[in-house]
């Protein structure tokens, strides 16, 4: 599967929109990129995944390059409960896919 | 939304005893589940991958003999730590899916072996 970079953390003021960006310039054809969340001392909370389109659901939206080089997740108004590290993985999404978690962003945010 | 349920929560023991943490997709049959421990201020790894009725693909370096994984059913898979030990103090997660849908993680169980 394809390799992620995020930045490690990001700061947001409450009620503001969080843009969370992510690269992965390897990726394949076939693979996916999937979002998902962890609040401390929780299992990860999946958020949202695309192909190609974007895509919105009622959690955030998934803006993905046109070449699929990179990709963005809006929270379109942060609260303090979306304080959390943020994941960005790509994976194939086949019947045995799997999902390889980096470090990925602690988001912080602030009243 | 789809739920995955895993009991118990926490869990503190005595070193050399066994402990079983049961992974349930609530509202959905789940085809894969998946076992991760994740350690203080890492990020989750994945231990090893489990399809209904048959035996769990267990990723480099962990031990299948110590990690024992039964997937049993599409509801329920079971992850047991035999003969744990307080290097086996960690957060495990288990994760369930279904065909072409995303994982979907329990809230996971911390073990303690004192």
């Amino acid at each position: 599967d394809a390799k992620t970079t995020q930045p490690p953390s990001m700061d947001c003021a409450e009620g503001r929109a969080a843009n969370l960006p992510c690269n992965h310039s390897t990726i394949s054809g076939n693979e996916y990129v999937y979002w998902y969340r962890q609040i401390h001392s929780q299992g990860p909370q999946y958020i949202i995944h695309g192909l190609k389109n974007n895509e919105t659901n009622e959690m955030a939206s998934l803006i993905i390059t046109e070449d699929r080089k990179s990709s963005t997740l809006i929270l379109p108004h942060a609260t303090l409960r979306d304080t959390a590290v943020y994941y960005c993985i790509v994976s194939s999404g086949g019947s045995n896919y799997k999902l390889t978690f980096g470090k990925g962003t602690l988001l912080t945010v602030n009243p | 939304g789809a739920v995955v349920s895993q009991h118990p929560s926490r869990v503190i023991c005595k070193s050399g005893t066994s402990v079983k943490i049961e992974c349930r997709s609530l509202d959905f049959q789940a085809t894969t589940m998946f076992w991760y421990r994740q350690f203080p201020k890492q990020s989750l790894m994945l231990m090893a991958t489990s399809n209904e009725g048959s035996k769990a693909t267990y990723e480099q370096g962990v031990e299948k003999d110590k990690f024992l994984i039964n997937h049993a059913s599409l509801t329920l898979s079971t992850l047991t730590v035999t003969s744990a030990h307080p290097e086996d103090s960690s957060f495990y997660i288990c994760s369930a899916r279904t065909v072409d849908q995303p994982q979907h993680f329990g809230d996971g169980t911390r073990l303690s072996i004192l």
